[in-house]
């Protein structure tokens, strides 16, 4: 299958600082992009999609300013978790899919913010 | 409607292999996850199979038929730590994440 890179696979970082997480697509061309992130005992959540060279669509209670997300490439998104705090702890997972066919997963991001 | 049934409980004797099964209904496909998780804690991904067949990682793989929405996690040279519940998930066409109830695997020595 496709393969979808996402690096780190973890980071720690300070609270206050800004963390960023790439995803590429290494085989393929990505024209969409997700963006997930994993909460304590439940289930994964889209946090926006992303078509390449136009801006993110956020779902619904997910702050833009606070995860900026920008889809430069064909090839690759990344999530910048701005001004970091505790709560934003979790594990945050990309998909890629390009047109029409299924979209491929990345490995995952543990994020420590202490 | 959207459906994923999996078995409540399954047993089995350390070093040995288990296949844990789910079948999935959801309106539309995006794949198919297996997650375990130990009481008391976070569900932790294992494996995610969009395309059919076999995925191998390690001591555990993943099976995925689309055309029988059929899926099943096999667990290979069991250890008394893979004692948890293993849950199914389907990705349905919002990519929204429909979970199965889990089934819990009892390990004996």
């Amino acid at each position: 299958g496709a393969v979808v890179s996402q690096h780190p696979s973890r980071v720690i970082c300070k609270s206050g600082t800004s963390v960023k997480i790439e995803c590429r697509s290494l085989d393929f061309q990505a024209t969409t992009m997700f963006w997930y992130r994993q909460f304590p005992k439940q289930s994964l959540m889209l946090m926006a999609t992303s078509n390449e060279g136009s801006k993110a669509t956020y779902e619904q209670g997910v702050e833009k300013d606070k995860f900026l997300i920008n889809h430069a490439s064909l090839t690759l998104s990344t999530l910048t978790v701005t001004s970091a705090h505790p709560e934003d702890s979790s594990f945050y997972i990309c998909s890629a899919k390009a047109g029409d066919t299924e979209a491929f997963f990345g490995q995952g991001t543990r994020l420590t913010v202490v | 409607g959207q459906n994923i049934d999996q078995p409540t409980e399954m047993t089995a004797t350390e070093g040995a292999i288990v296949q844990i099964n789910c079948t999935y209904q959801t309106s539309g496909f995006n794949g198919l996850f297996w997650y375990q998780q130990h009481a008391g804690e976070a569900p932790t991904f294992l494996s995610y199979n969009v395309l059919d067949g076999l995925e191998e990682k390690g001591r555990f793989s993943s099976f995925l038929s689309r055309s029988k929405g059929y899926s099943y996690l096999l667990l290979k040279e069991l250890q008394m730590k893979d004692s948890a519940s293993y849950l199914c998930a389907s990705m349905d066409s919002n990519y929204q994440l429909i979970w199965g109830a889990g089934t819990k695997l009892i390990i004996k020595p």
